[in-house]
């Protein structure tokens, strides 16, 4: 069966300090994502991967990166996280080049910055 | 530009009764669209897609969907809520020049016993 692991599912950080989110997949899928979902607004795409060393930004990049090493894992960093990155996050995976491909999502990560 | 309007940040529904969920989208080119669901503490999971097959289209879990291309729409219904459908639901479309998703903010259920 298919699964996306996220590493925590719940984290409480400092304003400042940074923070990895880690996402792994066992499906061997090129595509991975990182959304945050907040209440009101869906969720909204921070960064994408189509391969190993590839990223692109989505929507809301700001104050984020990405790492992807290896083709099962994809990770969030918040160089320096403030409070407004207080939010869920999820991972995603999905096959390439078809539009109709479902994603696959790991259970989310909670995350609080005070 | 690509949008998505769910209807109803929470719906409310007697167990038994029917379920409907509305999803009006905008978009410039035939659609791929998308159901997902989200139980509680968990991440989402596809419920079922719309890929111009058909304009109805059958879920898991006894959803189904119809595309309304007059209307641009892709309602989700039910005929008869379960306790077990208390969840968000997330409209999403994707065209077909690239593949990230446009996702609608989403909709509570709740099923009144």
């Amino acid at each position: 069966d298919v699964k996306v692991t996220q590493s925590s599912r719940y984290l409480v950080k400092r304003t400042g300090e940074k923070v990895f989110l880690e996402c792994v997949q066992d499906m061997d899928h090129e595509n991975m994502f990182w959304y945050r979902q907040d209440p009101g607004l869906g969720l909204r795409l921070i960064y994408f991967s189509y391969d190993v060393k590839m990223k692109e930004k989505g929507d809301i990049p700001e104050g984020y990166s990405v790492s992807r090493e290896k083709k099962e894992r994809f990770s969030l960093i918040l160089e320096s996280a403030s409070t407004n990155q207080t939010s869920m996050y999820l991972c995603a995976s999905s096959i390439p080049g078809q539009n109709n491909s479902p994603l696959h999502f790991g259970n989310g990560t909670r995350l609080t910055v005070t | 530009a690509q949008s998505v309007t769910q209807l109803g940040s929470h719906v409310s529904v007697s167990e038994g009764a029917l379920v409907l969920l509305r999803c009006n989208y905008s978009s410039s080119v035939p659609p791929y669209l998308f159901w997902y669901v989200q139980y509680p503490n968990q991440g989402l999971q596809l419920l079922l897609k719309y890929t111009s097959a058909a304009t109805l289209v059958k879920g898991i879990n006894g959803f189904e969907a119809e595309f309304k291309k007059s209307e641009t729409s892709f309602h989700l219904t039910k005929p008869s809520a379960h306790m077990s459908d208390a969840a968000e639901y997330f409209c999403a479309v994707s065209d077909q020049s690239n593949y990230q998703l446009i996702w609608g903010a989403g909709t509570k259920l709740i099923i009144k016993p």
